[in-house]
């Protein structure tokens, strides 16, 4: 089974201020991990993903993530960051080969001004 | 294009009633997995589906909870007899075949 360590509930930055949310996960299997952004009222929007290949990632919209297999961690990071990535974020790992997921507890992203 | 819908977007039932909560997936998918997110909490699995048949339900409640992908039309999960501890954000996702799963907007259900 895997399970997934989100360590902040909460990360409050300023508007371009670079921002690291943390993950953790434990499996016992090679895995695949995701990233997933919500937006207050709305489903999760994929935000990136480790399948396989380079350990870093990157979104569209300047957001990245590295797989850190000794490490067991795929922590976000993004070097500046706007008012609009303000949103709850979710880690995600499922066994290679599933594409159904066990997420963390999200991490809430509060962008001030 | 029209992505994942979920219907209603709120639904609001009183103890004992019946919460049905309806999924259309993004045209040309046919797998469905359904979500349940508690406050405070990531999304739970509970289910997946393909067309007619359950795949996977090792996160359903044995009780009171079921679901149904039918030939035509959308997925549907039921909720029987609810009680206030239903009360959560259900979300579906669709996929086609060995992709990535798209969310729906989510039903939020509040039982009284």
């Amino acid at each position: 089974a895997q399970s997934v360590t989100q360590l902040d509930s909460q990360v409050p930055v300023f508007e371009e201020a670079p921002v690291e949310l943390r993950c953790n996960y434990s499996s016992s299997v090679s895995v695949y991990l995701f990233w997933y952004v919500q937006y207050p009222n709305q489903g999760l929007q994929l935000l990136l993903k480790y399948l396989s290949g380079s350990t870093l990632v990157e979104s569209i919209n300047g957001f990245e993530a590295e797989f850190n297999k000794s490490q067991t961690s795929f922590h976000l990071r993004k070097p500046s960051v706007h008012i609009s990535d303000t949103a709850e974020y979710f880690c995600a790992v499922s066994p290679g080969g599933s594409y159904i997921p066990t997420f963390g507890r999200g991490t809430s992203l509060i962008v001030h001004p | 294009n029209a992505g994942v819908m979920q219907n209603p977007r709120h639904l609001v039932r009183r103890r004992g009633q019946e919460a049905r909560l309806r999924c259309s997936p993004m045209k040309g998918h046919s797998h469905v997995y359904w979500y349940r997110q508690l406050p405070e909490e990531g999304l739970k699995f509970m289910v997946y589906l393909q067309k007619e048949n359950i795949i996977d339900e090792s996160g359903m409640p044995k009780e009171r909870f079921s679901a149904e992908f039918p030939k035509e039309g959308p997925s549907i999960l039921r909720i029987q007899q609810v009680v206030r501890g239903d009360s959560a954000a259900y979300f579906c996702a669709t996929s086609g075949v060995g992709n990535e799963q798209f969310f729906g907007p989510g039903t939020r259900l509040t039982v009284l």
